[in-house]
């Protein structure tokens, strides 16, 4: 256990759906991010959140929209979505440094594992 | 857009020590040395990290050269358990960010 949480754990969506993956954290941190793992391939970062303010989109496509309402959670929200997207879609949470210190470790959830058909 | 080098897999004999290798050449100054691991369909784990003077915890040491351009992570007894991708990433200064690259696979054989 992390402190890191994320629901679903599996979902199949198909390409007409909506859905979304949703985040907690209560660790107290103020930074929280969205990877993505395909198979067989290094994560890759695809939002930073810091402060509640998107600080970062890696060029995502806009069927995934992101939505932080406040600094214990995190949501990805899925809209007609291709089957290469399908994933596994991870979270984690981390306390961006103040002046002059350094970031803390980040903390991952478990993944949602996203199968679209 | 890793900054560093790592073999891409590695076996050890279990109850051996396991000492993975990573180059990162062009760290900076005010960069850190951090080491994840991500078992099979799990969220990554933070293991350890480092500046310039080496760094044991529970899980692990960090051996940092003294020039900064490469380190060792060490887990002086491996298990089964300890079968991952080892992840070693320089974050700090202006890359605040934690920026994966392909790791390396450590097996741990019976």
């Amino acid at each position: 256990e992390t402190g890191v949480t994320q629901t679903p754990r599996h979902l199949v969506m198909g390409m007409t759906n909506k859905k979304s993956l949703k985040c907690e954290q209560h660790l107290g941190h103020n930074a929280m991010y969205w990877y993505k793992q395909s198979a067989k391939k290094p994560l890759e970062l695809m939002f930073v959140y810091s402060l509640e303010e998107r600080v970062e989109n890696n060029s995502v496509p806009s069927r995934f929209s992101p939505e932080c309402p406040n600094s214990s959670h995190l949501f990805l929200h899925l809209h007609t979505l291709q089957p290469e997207d399908s994933a596994l879609y991870l979270c984690a949470s981390s306390q961006e440094p103040q002046a002059h210190s350094r970031s803390t470790e980040a903390f991952f959830g478990q993944g949602t594992r996203l199968t679209v058909v | 857009d890793a900054k560093t080098t790592q073999p891409p897999s590695m076996d050890c004999a279990e109850g051996r020590a396991a000492n993975l290798p990573c180059n990162h050449s062009t760290i900076s100054g005010n960069e850190y040395v951090y080491w994840y691991r991500q078992i099979h369909s799990q969220g990554p784990q933070y293991i350890i990290h480092g500046l310039k003077n080496n760094e044991t915890n529970e899980m692990a040491s960090l051996i940092i050269t003294e020039d900064r351009k490469s380190s060792t992570l060490i887990l002086p007894h491996a298990t089964l358990r300890d079968t991952a991708v080892y992840y070693c990433i320089v974050m700090g200064g202006a890359t605040n960010k934690l920026i994966f690259g392909t790791g390396t696979l450590l097996a741990v054989q019976p």
